[in-house]
């Protein structure tokens, strides 16, 4: 069935470091989406990807989409403890009568030492 | 700034006592859905629905029931509540096709005792 894996699952990471987590589909993806999720606190949407080697940037925040559609990257640059949290990609089911609904890969957790 | 609530926001209760949480969205998107999380693990999705009287079992196994009676309403209903079900539960929502984030709801952790 369809899969998507993210890793690393932890990253501990000085301030001041770059960090980034890594996505990986078992099939071609029409788009893949991120999320971070605050410790205590609920997803947040933080940006879409859908064409081919695509790259978007949020501040120190870079987003890549791999050039075959299968793979992602979300790295962040001089990472903050405002940073601390979970981050998630996710990836749309592409099979059967739950079409369009999201996966969610299992998350990597990143945590900052000042 | 939510445009999609949760309440309660947290809550415990005994063993056998039946629940219902709510999750109200007032952005008029058709889709909405349940997952249950333990604090920092993986999202699991256990209902979801497309629009009115329309709603579907999740990936994971829940012995939980939901209804869709109206656009902006998808209560999940646990009618004998144990340990095992103490978790944190976040609704969602999404305009459509899965080229749309979803909104996530502040989540109600629920403690089972």
């Amino acid at each position: 069935g369809q899969q998507v894996m993210q890793i690393p699952q932890y990253q501990h990471v000085q301030e001041g470091e770059d960090f980034t987590t890594y996505c990986n589909s078992s099939t071609t993806l029409s788009n893949i989406q991120w999320y971070k999720q605050r410790p205590g606190g609920h997803p947040v949407f933080l940006i879409q990807l859908v064409k081919s080697g695509e790259v978007k940037k949020q501040k120190r925040l870079t987003f890549q989409f791999g050039e075959a559609k299968k793979n992602s990257s979300l790295h962040i640059t001089a990472t903050q403890t405002t940073d601390v949290g979970t981050y998630f990609c996710a990836v749309p089911v592409n099979y059967g009568g739950s079409q369009g609904n999201l996966i969610f890969g299992k998350g990597t957790k990143l945590s900052v030492k000042p | 700034e939510a445009d999609i609530y949760q309440t309660p926001r947290y809550l415990v209760i005994g063993t056998g006592k039946k629940i219902t949480l709510e999750c109200s969205q007032t952005m008029g998107h058709d889709k909405m859905y349940w997952y249950q999380q333990d604090p920092g693990m993986e999202l699991h999705l256990i209902h979801y629905s497309y629009g009115v009287n329309s709603t579907e079992k999740g990936d994971l196994s829940s012995e939980s029931t939901v209804s869709r009676i109206r656009t902006e309403h998808f209560p999940l209903t646990l009618e004998s509540a144990r340990p095992s079900h103490t978790s944190q539960y976040l609704c969602a929502s999404s305009p459509g096709a899965a080229f749309y984030g979803y909104t996530f709801g502040s989540g109600t952790r629920l403690t089972v005792v």
